[in-house]
């Protein structure tokens, strides 16, 4: 069956820290992989994308990579701050299926100064 | 506004009723989707728009739901004959163009926060 899956238990890290978050999918095929940031209460925020020929994208203090071979996307916040605390989706499109976006469940990142 | 305007943000409806959810997506952007997201959950594509034209509706769990664009803006999510697995919330977003999904950001709501009793 189709599934993403990104890590369900909450991530605690200490600030200045890089936090290292997991993408996981199977059965997919995507030519693009997106990241977003969810805050309580409030809907996603667009943060990365990246196409299936691209290994790796940068913004900032952010960066994230992308193995077509894994079937896998490492999403990475360097010198992370308290104020990074947040769930990170990340979401897909299959091939197949031009009009929509599938969403992974979020990873909470916890990050305590 | 500058930003995706949902309204209203909290709904409390009983079972049986019928609601209503608006989206009012960034000016002239062409595409537009609806997401249910539960507790703990990514959200889920319900429905697709590009302009007023409802090109996929795939993801929509009944005949009970329903969605508009008529003039390509503003847009509205209906949900007849509520049921309890209804409660949700559901996440409007738009982006610029007709370009693949995949490769555009989408810009998201706040979302309408619905509980039915």
């Amino acid at each position: 069956s189709q599934k993403i899956e990104q890590n369900s238990e909450a991530l605690n890290i200490q600030e200045g820290k890089t936090a290292t978050l997991t993408c996981n999918y199977t059965n997919y095929s995507p030519a693009y992989l997106q990241w977003y940031r969810q805050d309580p209460g409030r809907g996603p925020v667009f943060l990365l994308l990246i196409r299936e020929n691209e290994k790796e994208k940068r913004k900032e203090r952010l960066k994230v990579t992308f193995d077509t071979t894994l079937k896998q996307s490492l999403f990475h916040i360097t010198a992370s701050q308290p104020a990074d605390s947040a769930t990170y989706l990340c979401a897909l499109d299959d091939s197949g299926g031009y009009n929509k976006l599938i969403f992974g469940a979020g990873t909470r990142l916890a990050v305590h100064p | 506004g500058a930003g995706v305007s949902q309204s209203p943000r909290y709904k409390v409806a009983k079972r049986g009723q019928d609601v209503a959810l608006r989206c009012d997506p960034i000016s002239g952007h062409v595409s537009l989707f609806w997401y249910q997201q539960a507790l703990g959950q990514g959200p889920e594509f319900l429905t697709y728009f590009q302009n007023e034209a409802q090109l996929d509706k795939s993801g929509l769990p009944s005949d009970r739901f329903f969605a508009e664009r008529p003039e390509g803006s503003v847009s509205t999510l209906k949900i007849q004959r509520t049921q309890q697995e209804d409660s949700a919330v559901y996440l409007c977003a738009s982006s610029p163009s007709r370009d693949r999904v995949g490769n555009q950001p989408q810009h998201f709501g706040d979302g309408t926060r619905l509980s039915i009793l």
